[in-house]
Order: structure tokens, then C-alpha cells, then sequence
């Protein structure tokens, strides 16, 4: 069984689409996240959930609207695809926010805006 | 807010050789957790060993441990008995309490036959 799984892997559209990745964990852990990984490899923190509560935003455009409808699920809708969105995105799960434990990460999605 | 630096943007080591992986970290929080993971080129973000800013020893997971040095805030990863599956991306990354995990830019392995 997959513990953090996301959907879809590779996901390529056009400029000012409207997409969805879904995510899920199943750890039992109460805090997820969504990271970009961007052409250089470097990874940037966009958001954090914890018991479904947002708890970090990381200056990351409103086009960008991350929904976590329970603990174990959280997913990332993104409007008006640009360009620049392209990267790849992780989701990852963590214990809990009050821990400094490691993090657990989806194999990534591959997002192509052409 | 915390800031994790990797120096390597690139290594190469000889296969069944040790390598050590740079990582310094600037942060004002006293309680921390400091990782590394391993991104192979397929891709998924692979965790390999964390170090909590209170242990007094260094962690070790196998061939890989972490050479905790609190006062210098370094946190190198040692790969000891390298294997041509260890080339990959290394990210070093840091997580205070009560917040998210940071990362490194990153240091790319290449381990040679």
C-alpha cells in the first residue's frame, strides 16, 4: 500500500486551464503539505494543512487553492494555468505539526502548461 | 526564518569509497529535526535519516549517518561504501517545531565505476 499517493503523475495543458491534483495519506498523519520542485530541483514549501486547518501559505498566488475536505486528503486546484506553474508538484505527510518528524512525499506530478 | 545551505552543487565519488555531503543551517529556533532525503532520477523524494538538534549522538541508518555539529549548525551526510545506486539528488532539510520543512538546493551524486 502506498502511504502518500497522488493523482494524476504527469498532467500536461494549456495555458489558462483550470486542473486538479488529489492527494492521499494514508499514515494516519495528522499535517500534509504541497511542494514545487521547480526545473533547478529546488523545492519550495506552498502549503501546510494540519487536522485539515490551513496553517502556512507561502505567498503562493490565489490561482492556487489547496482543499483538504478530511486529515488524510488534500488536494490542489489550480485556475488560469500559466507557463511559469510548470514544475513538479508533491504532496507529503508529516505526524504532526507539533513534532519535528520527517516528512513523507508522493511520488510527484509532473505538470507541463503548454 | 530557517535557511539550509548546500554547498555541492555537484559531487563525484569512486564506487565502494565514502563521500560526505555538506549541509550548514542558520536558524534562531532551539528545537529542530535536520534530514536528508535521496531523489533518484525517476524522481520520488526518498527519506534517509533524521537527526533531532537534542541527540547527543549522531544518527545512522546503514551506510548513511549524519555528522551532527550543533555549535558550527552542520549537518553533513557520510555515505560510507558508495554504490553506483547512489547517484542521485541529496537534499539536506530542516524542520523546527511548529513549523514546515525547509530545504537545501541540493547536492547531485555521482557515484563512478
Amino acid at each position: 500500500d502506498t502511504a502518500v499517493s497522488q493523482t494524476p503523475k504527469y498532467l500536461v495543458t494549456q495555458m489558462g486551464n483550470d486542473k486538479s491534483i488529489k492527494c492521499e495519506q494514508n499514515l494516519g498523519h495528522d499535517t500534509m503539505y504541497w511542494y514545487k520542485q521547480d526545473s533547478k530541483k529546488f523545492l519550495k514549501i506552498m502549503f501546510s494543512y494540519n487536522n485539515k486547518e490551513l496553517i502556512i501559505n507561502e505567498t503562493v498566488p490565489n490561482r492556487f487553492s489547496p482543499k483538504s475536505p478530511d486529515k488524510a486528503h488534500l488536494n490542489l486546484h489550480i485556475n488560469s494555468l500559466e507557463l511559469g506553474d510548470s514544475a513538479v508538484y508533491f504532496c507529503a505527510s508529516s505526524q504532526n505539526w507539533r513534532t519535528n518528524t520527517e516528512a513523507f512525499f508522493g511520488q510527484g506530478t509532473r505538470l507541463t502548461v503548454v | 526564518a530557517q535557511k539550509i545551505t548546500q554547498t555541492q552543487p555537484g559531487m563525484f565519488v569512486q564506487e565502494k569509497e565514502a563521500v560526505t555531503l555538506d549541509c550548514t543551517y542558520d536558524t534562531s529556533d532551539q528545537s529542530y529535526g535536520l534530514f536528508w532525503y535521496k531523489q533518484p532520477s525517476s524522481g520520488e523524494m526518498i527519506f534517509l535519516i533524521y537527526q533531532g538538534s537534542y541527540d547527543e549522538q549522531n544518527a545512522t541508518e546503514g551506510r548513511y549517518s549524519l555528522n551532527f555539529q550543533k555549535a558550527r549548525k552542520s549537518a553533513n551526510l557520510v555515505i560510507s561504501a558508495s554504490q553506483l545506486g547512489d547517484s542521485a539528488m541529496y537534499f539536506c532539510a530542516m524542520r523546527p517545531y511548529f513549523n514546515d520543512m525547509r530545504f537545501g538546493a541540493g547536492t547531485r551524486l555521482t557515484v563512478k565505476p
